[in-house]
């Protein structure tokens, strides 16, 4: 099946600790996103790339990394920088224009 | 820049009842909107879209009415079922520097009761 393959579903970081969340996509789209998703604040953009080798930061990029070296994958470090990752993150497509489509998302909570 | 501003929730509704979930924008240039919805535990999909003023878009018995005049883009449906429970955002495409990305209101979340 095409789609989006978020992983793992839940996850754990230590204090100091960096973090890699997967996402994955095998529906030849060429922009890929990656959104945080807090109670009550909506979805906010982390990074978002248009192409592959080529990334761009969004609203709140600090303490965030990404990579972008094959047009299936988009993986997302969560840095020590980053004093509050515990969100719901959401990795998107688009291949026709505007319509994303979302992964299942990963926890990520601090220990 | 553009922004999405949707009703606070929750909304909690009787099965078969009204629903209305207002969402205005403000954009620069004219903006496709949408409204995604989000199952728990699950990521966010499609659940409407329109491009220019006066589109309605429609799916699954929701509608929503592009009104450029009012700047508004208002989720309805004639009656909810329990399957209608979910977290509804609305958002509006934005074109900066050649880039396109979706910005999205808070999100709305509606419990419909049987």
């Amino acid at each position: 099946d095409g789609g989006i393959t978020q992983s793992p579903k839940y996850l754990f970081r230590k204090e100091g600790q960096n973090v890699t969340l997967s996402c994955e996509q095998n529906l030849n789209h060429d922009a890929m996103y990656w959104y945080r998703q807090d109670p009550g604040q909506g979805l906010r953009l982390i990074y978002y790339s248009q192409i592959v080798n080529d990334f761009q930061k969004g609203d709140i990029a600090e303490g965030y990394s990404v990579s972008r070296e094959k047009k299936e994958s988009f993986p997302l470090t969560v840095t020590s920088a980053q004093k509050n990752p515990t969100a719901f993150y959401l990795c998107a497509t688009t291949g026709q224009l505007e319509k994303l489509f979302f992964g299942s998302g990963t926890q990520l909570s601090v220990l | 820049g553009d922004s999405v501003t949707q009703m606070e929730g929750p909304v909690t509704l009787s099965e078969e009842a009204f629903l209305t979930i207002n969402c205005t924008y403000t954009a620069t240039g004219y903006p496709s909107l949408f409204w995604y919805v989000q199952y728990p535990g699950e990521g966010l999909q499609l659940l409407l879209k329109a491009t220019k003023a006066d589109d309605k878009g429609s799916n699954k018995g929701f509608e929503a009415t592009y009104r450029k005049e009012t700047t508004s883009f208002h989720l309805e449906k004639g009656s909810v079922q329990v399957s209608d429970s979910a977290v509804y955002f609305c958002a509006l495409s934005d074109r900066q520097g050649g880039s396109e990305k979706l910005v999205f209101g808070k999100g709305t979340k509606l419990t419909v009761n049987p």
